[in-house]
């Protein structure tokens, strides 16, 4: 079955600056690879997804790539603030099978 | 309009007690997924439902997790004869099919004593 391997599992940085968490895939047939925040006590949102047959999508501070060759999936958010701290989890799924199968997330903790 | 909504937020039990969980998709979703996020994990696939096809159970842990949908909308998740290593949140997803965005409840946080 399909393996997703996220890095890294914690991530400090200043408000204003970047962040970048990148996870792997084991299926090439993997096709859907969506990105989910989870705050305290709270369900996951999806902030942003790809699909393969781009390379990048961008929704003002938040952008995904994907690079299908090396099986790698980024999330990148510029000009962080306070509230973007929580927890991030990557995903991905094959068409025809719609479970998702989650890295293990990243904690981002953005200190003003 | 409204999200998935989940039932009880939180529910403590004692050892060997059975539980139900509730899950309200959204109106029209013709998919519901229940996950499990044991403490400072990620998401694991417990079982999917899709329209009136048989559900997808290969996630579910023992045969002391079952799950049912009634009416192709409301779900009911049942562990029986808990155990401690039951202890975890649960989470219910729905979506309007294959690889489309699956929107998730805030789940019910299950404690066994």
């Amino acid at each position: 079955g399909e393996n997703v391997e996220q890095h890294p599992s914690t991530l400090s940085v200043q408000e204003g600056d970047s962040a970048v968490i990148k996870c792997t895939y084991s299926d090439s047939a993997s096709n859907y690879f969506p990105w989910y925040k989870q705050e305290l006590g709270k369900g996951p949102q999806l902030i942003i997804d790809i699909r393969s047959n781009v390379g990048e999508k961008k929704d003002q501070r938040i952008a995904v790539t994907l690079n299908k060759t090396a099986k790698h999936f980024s999330l990148h958010i510029t000009e962080t603030q306070p509230e973007d701290s929580a927890v991030y989890f990557c995903a991905a799924s094959i068409t025809g099978y719609s479970t998702l199968t989650f890295g293990k997330g990243t904690m981002l903790l953005v200190s003003p | 309009g409204a999200g998935v909504s989940q039932s009880p937020s939180n529910k403590v039990t004692e050892k060997g007690k059975d539980v139900e969980l509730r899950c309200d998709p959204i109106s029209g979703h013709t998919a519901l997924y229940w996950y499990r996020q044991s403490l400072g994990q990620g998401l694991e696939f417990l079982i999917y439902f899709q329209g009136n096809s048989a559900p997808d159970k290969s996630g579910l842990p023992s045969d002391r997790f079952s799950a049912e949908r009634t009416g192709g909308s409301v779900s009911t998740l049942t562990i029986q004869r808990t155990q401690q290593e039951d202890s975890a949140v649960y989470l219910c997803a729905s979506n309007t099919g294959d690889n489309q965005p699956q929107h998730f409840g805030d789940g019910t946080r299950l404690s066994i004593l």
